[in-house]
């Protein structure tokens, strides 16, 4: 079946950059757009970015511009996450989740990956 | 602040219906998608498009849109609904997508 498997929890100190996997199975990884999405604490969900299916074009909400990198490894069915210059308000659960579309109207993310808790703390 | 808007909380009386909506002008443009979150787990599609539901997900979940609003509908809500109901769709850019604040569903 679909699955998105992402990497491990971390612990960063403030200033420094994280990188998130997120590994795809079970469909054709270069048919499909990837975005990623964060969650803090008790907060709603925020949209990050997303990376088109050949990797060469990414798009950043403004929020991230400048400190988020979206890549993939086509060869490895692996989309990636870096952010960079960490501080303790980037202490959220980030999820990768697979675009689907109709190519008109309608998009929509599934399945999603199990999510990364990235902690910020001194 | 978030270009869709959602009501914060919303109960329902376990087997009764319940309407969730999601307000924002994106939507005279594009269809939403609903995600159901479960305490400690990742979102979960559970309706998009101008009717559609994901294989696994009950029939008492729907959806519509008239205007600038998006509705999802839960007919007959069960304990297992309860939960937090996000709303989906592209910004009024169209190159950037927008999360609703979340509505957070309590079954009585």
């Amino acid at each position: 079946q679909v699955r998105l498997v992402q990497s491990g929890a971390e612990v960063k100190k403030p200033g420094a950059s994280v990188k998130v996997s997120c590994k795809a199975s079970g469909y054709t990884f270069i048919s499909h757009y990837m975005h990623w999405v964060r969650q803090a604490p008790g907060q709603g969900l925020e949209w990050m970015g997303v990376i088109n299916p050949s990797g060469d074009w990414t798009n950043y909400a403004q929020k991230f511009q400048g400190r988020v990198t979206l890549t993939r490894d086509t060869s490895t069915s692996t989309d990636y996450m870096e952010l960079s210059s960490l501080r303790s308000e980037d202490t959220a659960v980030y999820y990768c989740a697979r675009d689907n579309s109709d190519s008109r109207s309608a998009w929509w993310f599934d399945p999603w990956g199990q999510g990364t808790l990235v902690t910020v703390s001194s | 602040s978030s270009e869709l808007t959602q009501d914060p909380a919303v109960s329902v009386a376990l087997g009764q219906t319940v309407r969730i909506t999601c307000q924002g002008d994106s939507l005279r443009r594009d269809y939403a998608s609903w995600y159901q979150q479960k305490p400690g787990q990742a979102p979960v599609l559970v309706f998009y498009a101008e009717n559609n539901r994901p294989s696994g997900i009950p029939d008492r979940f729907s959806g519509s849109t008239s205007g600038n609003t998006a509705s999802l509908t839960i007919t007959g809500a069960q304990a297992e609904d309860e939960a937090d109901y996000y709303c989906k769709t592209r910004d009024s850019s169209g190159n950037h997508w927008v999360f609703g604040g979340g509505t957070k569903l309590t079954v009585l």
